[in-house]
This record gives C-alpha cells, structure tokens and sequence, in this order.
C-alpha cells in the first residue's frame, strides 16, 4: 500500500476557518514535504519538514511531525477561497525516494 | 523563469500506437522523475534519471520507456499504449534526489482508447 496517507480524503470548510489534514506513513523517512495542486495542474511544493524537526511555519501554513507516531499533519489558518486544490503529502524514504499519498481534496467556501 | 515543461498538454491516441511526451527543464537539475496520478491511488513514480545516461524504474515501469541523452530533457516513451495507461502524467525535476524541492510540469493528460 502506499506509504503517506492523507486523511481525511475530502474536506469542506467555510472561508475563515482552519483547514487541518493529517498524513501518515510507515517506514522511516529523511523527510516529509507537502505539496498543492490545483485541479488539473502540476504540484506545487508547499513546505519540507526533515525528520529531525517537529514542527514549521510558512506564512498560513504550520506543519508538524511526530516521528514516533510516523505522522504528520498540515495546518491551514484563516483559509480561503483560493485555498481551495488538492493536498499531498509526500515522504522521502531513506534511499531517496518520493513517495506521494493519495491527496486531500480541501473545498473552501466563500 | 524556472520551469519544467511537458508537452503535449493533453492526448488522446489508439490502442497500440507509439508516443512520446516530452519533458524539459532549464533549471539545469541533475535528478528529473515521471509520475502516473490515478484517483485513488495518488501520484506514482514511473522512472527516474539521476544524471545523463543514467536511468532507474520507479514503482510502476511497466509499459513505459525513458532516455536521458541531455541533461535538461526527459521524455516518456509508450511504445505499444494500452488504455490502462490512460492517466494524467507529470514530470519533474530537482537538484538532487535528497532534501530537495521538486519543481512538476503542468501535466499531461493521456487517454488511450
């Protein structure tokens, strides 16, 4: 199965609000990186959290990482309109490799 | 301006028909991958190319060609496409496989029929 699943799947929030998705994983990980996109286009990279590290910020955006729980969960403060895309987690594996999750779908309502 | 384009944008070919999707950087990135996104199943990784000549099977090789001759471009080879490789493809590229952000083309839409 794959490892970085997204949790929930699907999440409807009103303009204003907070917007939390989870992501766990299942081997060890060098780091784990989160990524948008809008529907039909590219990824774009949000933020990378090394394993090291429990938690990080970026404008609206905090992210955090439990190692021991292999979890990490991606908070949206204060959300938008325009927040509105697809959410993915993606976890760096000790060989290197990106391994993405099935995504978040976020619908912000104005 | 930094960017990975892919090329065509959206395809729709026959069952059996040889194509390529183009991959390109001008970031000058060493590491370029290939990823499939299926719903459900998120975004897997194809192939990947750690330098010029030089290229590895990612999680879902099957029925699906790489070459790395130069180092800004990737393409995507299908030789004999079946419809279940209808999918939306993305390429992308980074510095290097580790610690590093990965800049995606828009993506390319495929359907075989």
């Amino acid at each position: 199965s794959q490892q970085g699943e997204e949790d929930p799947q699907a999440l409807s929030i009103q303009e204003g609000e907070n917007a939390t998705m989870n992501c766990s994983y299942k081997t060890s990980i060098n780091n784990l990186q989160w990524y948008r996109q809008n529907s039909g286009r590219g990824l774009v990279h949000l933020i990378l959290i090394r394993s090291n590290e429990r938690e990080k910020h970026s404008g609206r955006l905090r992210v955090t990482l439990d190692t021991s729980k292999k979890s990490s969960s991606l908070l949206i403060t204060a959300s938008r309109a325009a927040d509105t895309a697809s959410y993915f987690c993606a976890t760096e594996d000790q060989g290197g490799k990106l391994i993405f999750g099935q995504g978040t779908e976020l619908s912000v309502k104005p | 301006e930094a960017q990975v384009t892919q090329n065509p944008r959206y395809l729709i070919t026959v069952t059996g028909k040889k194509l390529t999707v183009t991959c390109s950087q001008n970031m000058n990135h060493e590491y370029m991958s290939w990823y499939r996104q299926d719903p459900g199943l998120g975004l897997r990784q194809i192939y990947y190319s750690m330098n010029v000549e030089v290229t590895d099977k990612g999680d879902v090789p099957e029925g699906y060609k790489v070459s790395r001759k130069e180092k800004r471009n990737f393409p995507l080879i299908l030789e004999s496409p079946s419809p279940n490789q209808t999918s939306l493809y993305f390429c992308a590229s980074s510095l290097s496989r580790r610690l590093d952000e990965a800049f995606f083309g828009q993506g390319t839409r495929l359907t075989v029929v």
